[in-house]
């Protein structure tokens, strides 16, 4: 079962940044968080991943609370294109295991 | 690299018939999953590989599922019979265990299967 609960949907202007919030309560300290993204009809993408401090890469902020109980993906600027079910996963930081996909955030990005 | 390739992208097929999914893995990775996509159920594993051998396959819905990796280039999931409830969306992803450590996992378009 996904460890994680996230709102089902979300709407964002585009332009404007888009904070997508993820509780993961019952995470573990050899747990990672990790952020994929689905635009409709593709295959899921990855975004960003973090331990304990926040992390920046072209894509996104991850911003990740100092209990760990739960995180938020910020997209800058959103586009049009950014419109995707996001999902928060956290999985353990030993290999390479399989990812846990929870139902995600619908994130409608509007013109 | 062209990424992950799945074939065929759509595939339309009669109740009972056999249907074989194929996967080409990014060249270089040593881990492949399968991965299955529903309204109902979401995205759900269904086995994985780790240097052509499966290391989980506790995911696959039953004895009509199979799954081989022959060699590291190439995977094939089949199902027969297949049935009406196997319509779904089966993604395919690799992944690396070298040095990054962030054993990001690329995903392939994914193929749709409509069973009739």
């Amino acid at each position: 079962d996904a460890k994680t609960t996230q709102p089902p949907s979300m709407d964002c202007a585009e332009g404007r940044a888009a904070n997508l919030p993820c509780n993961h309560s019952t995470i573990s300290g050899n747990e990672y968080v990790y952020w994929y993204r689905q635009i409709h009809s593709q295959g899921p993408q990855y975004i960003i991943h973090g331990l304990k401090n926040n992390e920046t890469n072209e894509m996104a902020s991850l911003i990740i609370t100092e209990d760990r109980k739960s995180s938020t993906l910020i997209l800058p600027h959103a586009t049009l294109r950014d419109t995707a079910v996001y999902y928060c996963i956290v999985r353990v930081d030993w290999g390479n295991t399989p990812l846990v996909f929870g139902k995600g955030t619908r994130l409608s990005v509007i013109a | 690299d062209a990424g992950v390739i799945q074939s065929p992208r759509h595939e339309v097929t009669e109740m009972g018939q056999e249907v074989t999914l194929r996967c080409k893995p990014i060249s270089g990775h040593d881990y492949l999953f399968w991965y299955r996509q529903t309204m109902m159920r979401g995205l759900e594993l269904l086995i994985y590989f780790n240097n052509n051998v499966p290391i989980d396959d506790s995911g696959m819905p039953e004895d009509r599922f199979s799954a081989k990796m022959p060699n590291a280039s190439f995977s094939t999931l089949k199902i027969q019979p297949s049935e009406p409830r196997d319509s779904a969306v089966y993604f395919c992803a690799s992944s690396s265990s070298g040095t990054s450590g962030s054993y990001e996992q690329y995903f392939g378009p994914g193929t749709r299967l409509t069973v009739t």
